[in-house]
């Protein structure tokens, strides 16, 4: 069975902190697959991040980067000098294989201040 | 239209009204998804449709009823619902298969409410 758990339930923060969402997560595949997507209060579901199970790589995207280490089945994703428009319910999933329903974490709310 | 669209973005209904949830993809995926989302809970996947094909229904009450005509389009009619369905229905697509990475794209959601 596959699981996701983001221990953070909600995070407070002052813009232009830096914020880290912690992802950890269970499979018995080999190959595997991780996201993570961002909820604002609109509603939807916006893709940010796949990441392939062989591919440790970290990986930074402007303001975002993301830490995978599969020695601690960790998937954890870091915002840099946040800003309000941050503020957001941020999932992380994982996928076993291209066949495969995405598995959920209970998902983190992130509050940045002005 | 781009991406994947959900029609209302809002509904009120009474528990003996009959609605229906409409979802469109515009992405050319092959698997569709109806969750469920409540305020203070997880998200809740309660059908995929892969192929047009149901392939899970994860235990939702027969009052909740999907229809997939086509790949691309996806519903979810609803009937004599209760209080406690009113939640956000999310939709999603994915391309699914041996090289793909499921990724999934969801649309804006429709917010429910039961009165």
């Amino acid at each position: 069975a596959q699981k996701v758990t983001q221990a953070q339930t909600e995070i407070s923060v002052v813009e232009k902190e830096d914020v880290t969402l912690d992802c950890v997560y269970e499979t018995r595949d080999t190959t595997y697959y991780l996201f993570w997507y961002k909820q604002p209060p609109s509603g939807e579901l916006v893709f940010l991040i796949r990441r392939n199970s062989f591919d440790e790589q970290n990986e930074i995207s402007g303001r975002y980067s993301w830490n995978f280490q599969k020695s601690t089945s960790s998937f954890n994703f870091t915002i840099t000098a946040s800003q309000v428009v941050d503020s957001a319910v941020y999932f992380c999933a994982l996928s076993a294989s291209g066949y495969s329903t995405l598995t959920f974490g209970k998902g983190t709310m992130l509050l940045v201040s002005p | 239209e781009t991406g994947v669209t959900q029609t209302p973005r809002h509904l009120v209904m009474g528990m003996t009204n009959k609605k229906s949830l409409k979802c469109e993809q515009h992405l050319g995926h092959n698997a569709m998804y109806w969750y469920k989302q409540s305020a203070k809970k997880p998200l809740e996947l309660m059908f995929v449709y892969n192929f047009k094909e149901q392939t899970e229904n994860n235990s939702v009450p027969s009052r909740f009823s999907p229809e997939c005509p086509n790949s691309s389009h996806l519903f979810l009619h609803l009937h004599t619902l209760q209080p406690e369905d009113s939640a956000l229905y999310l939709c999603a697509s994915s391309q699914v298969g041996l090289d793909s990475y499921n990724e999934q794209f969801f649309g804006p959601g429709t917010r429910l409410t039961v009165l």
